[in-house]
């Protein structure tokens, strides 16, 4: 039962233009969500986090927007870079039930940014 | 800040030998860390969830006595795979977390292990 999906496993941007990346999840649960930039061979990078409180939040070139009523979240980076080519996944946690913010990961995304 | 470090990063070995992975927060004390496995091209699973200075908790699934997790304290944490066999061949990563349950989990780079 996968509660965390990523529905498009890649995604191909030009560079200078938005990157924009899906999440849905199933668990209404949830209440806490994160951005992970993986490269091959190495560990999950943090992102960018969002509380069920809000429905954005913005950092640098990443935003993060939550619709909880969809149960669907998005990741835009703008401009984006050809650095930002990686894959990218998408995480949840249900911080009330006190599971000590257990993670569960969508199946990533794999962007790549073209020149 | 909030590095954390894994080692080996990759192993290959024999069937039958028991392999350790050692997960290190460098610049926090972590009461809590996690263990993930990752097979290819599919998301990271949570193995276990290691709290300093009691037993694990696992998740459904994952056999204790296969995968042995020792906190021994606020900076380190081991997974020890006993008897490996070429199906426990995988990608296994560690994450800490700073502070309260509502900040990030930061990763290691991962252990390549590979069973022959």
């Amino acid at each position: 039962d996968q509660q965390v999906k990523q529905n498009s496993p890649s995604l191909s941007v030009q560079e200078g233009r938005i990157s924009i990346l899906n999440c849905d999840y199933t668990n209404s649960m949830f209440d806490y969500f994160l951005w992970y930039k993986k490269y091959p061979a190495e560990g999950p990078t943090f992102l960018i986090s969002i509380s069920s409180i809000k429905d954005k939040n913005e950092d640098g070139r990443f935003t993060v927007f939550l619709n909880k009523s969809a149960k669907h979240l998005s990741l835009h980076i703008v401009p984006s870079q050809p650095g930002d080519s990686a894959v990218y996944f998408c995480a949840a946690s249900a911080l009330n039930t006190g599971t000590a913010s257990k993670l569960t990961f969508g199946t990533g995304t794999r962007l790549q940014v073209t020149l | 800040g909030a590095v954390v470090s894994q080692h080996p990063s990759r192993v290959i070995c024999k069937s039958g030998t028991s392999v350790k992975i050692e997960c290190r927060s460098l610049d926090f004390q972590a009461t809590t860390m996690f263990w993930y496995r990752q097979f290819p091209k599919k998301s990271l699973m949570l193995m276990a969830t290691s709290n300093e200075g009691s037993k694990a908790t696992y998740e459904q699934g994952v056999e204790k006595d296969k995968f042995l997790i020792n906190h021994a304290s606020l900076t380190l944490s081991t997974l020890t795979v006993t008897s490996a066999h070429p199906e426990d061949s995988s990608f296994y990563i560690c994450s800490a977390r700073v502070g309260t349950i509502n900040q990030p989990q930061h990763f290691g780079d991962g252990t390549r292990l590979s069973i022959l």
